[in-house]
C-alpha cells in the first residue's frame, strides 16, 4: 500500500499569506495525485488532479506541482474561505489511498 | 447539474448488515465508475470500493474485502454498498463519489461527491 504523508499537520496563517502544503508518497506516483478541500460539514471538493491541473471552477490562486514522490499544493494569497482541511489522494496503485490531511487554520 | 444522494445509513449492532444506496442525476450514470469513500468521526478519508461503469470489475480496501459488496443498477441510476458483518470500526460517514474518467477501467479521481450517509455500529 502506498502511504501518503502530509505536512504540516496544521498550518496557521493569515488571510493574504501564501500557503504551501506538502504530500510525500512512499513510492513513485508519476503524476497521479490529486488534492481535495474539505470544509466542516461538507463533502470534499476536488481542487487539483494529475498533480498540477486545476479542477473545474477552482480559482487560479490554487496551484499544484510535483511528480514522482513529492508534491506541493500552493495557495498564493489566502482568502477567508480557504481555511479548511486539505487531503492528497493517489490513483497510481491499488489500493487507492489518501493522506491524513493538513488543517489550514486562521492565525 | 450533477447530484449524488446517499441513503440507508443508521444505527446497527455489530455483526449485522446494512445496505447503502446512492441515487445520481445530471449525468450518464452508465459511463462512469463509482466509488464509496468513508470518513470516521473526526478522522480523515478512507477509500472503500469502486465499481467500473459497466460492472465488469470491483475493487475493495483490505479493511472491507469479504464483508462489503459494491454494486450498481444502471437502469435505476443507483449505486449500492452491501455491508455485512459490521464492526464498530466501520462507523463513519459514507460518501458515494463519481470517478473523473469516463468509460475506462482504471481509477481516476473523485470529481463529484454526495453529502454522505452516517453509519453507526454500536451495541
Amino acid at each position: 500500500e502506498i502511504v501518503l504523508t502530509q505536512s504540516p499537520a496544521t498550518l496557521s496563517l493569515s488571510p493574504g499569506e501564501r500557503a504551501t502544503l506538502s504530500c510525500r508518497a512512499s513510492q513513485s506516483l508519476n503524476i497521479y495525485l490529486a488534492w481535495y478541500q474539505q470544509k466542516p460539514g461538507q463533502a470534499p471538493r476536488l481542487l487539483m488532479y494529475d498533480a498540477s491541473n486545476r479542477a473545474t471552477g477552482i480559482p487560479a490562486r490554487f496551484s499544484g506541482s510535483g511528480s514522482g514522490a513529492d508534491f506541493t499544493l500552493t495557495i498564493s494569497s489566502l482568502e477567508p474561505e480557504d481555511f479548511a482541511v486539505y487531503y492528497c489522494h493517489q490513483r497510481s496503485a491499488w489500493p487507492i489511498t489518501f493522506g491524513q490531511g493538513t488543517r489550514l487554520e486562521i492565525k | 447539474q450533477v447530484q449524488l444522494v446517499e441513503s440507508g445509513g443508521g444505527v446497527v449492532q455489530p455483526g449485522r448488515s446494512l445496505r447503502l444506496s446512492c441515487v445520481v442525476s445530471g449525468f450518464r450514470f452508465d459511463t462512469y465508475g463509482m466509488h464509496w469513500v468513508r470518513q470516521a468521526p473526526g478522522k480523515g478519508l478512507e477509500w472503500v470500493a469502486v465499481i467500473w461503469y459497466d460492472r465488469s470489475r470491483t475493487f475493495y480496501a483490505d479493511s472491507v474485502r469479504g464483508r462489503f459488496t459494491i454494486s450498481r443498477d444502471n437502469s435505476k441510476n443507483t449505486l449500492y454498498l452491501h455491508m455485512n458483518s459490521l464492526r464498530v470500526e466501520d462507523t463513519a460517514l459514507y460518501y458515494c463519489a463519481r470517478d473523473s474518467l469516463m468509460a475506462t477501467r482504471r481509477p481516476g479521481y473523485f470529481d463529484n461527491w454526495g453529502q454522505g450517509t452516517l453509519v453507526t455500529v454500536s451495541s
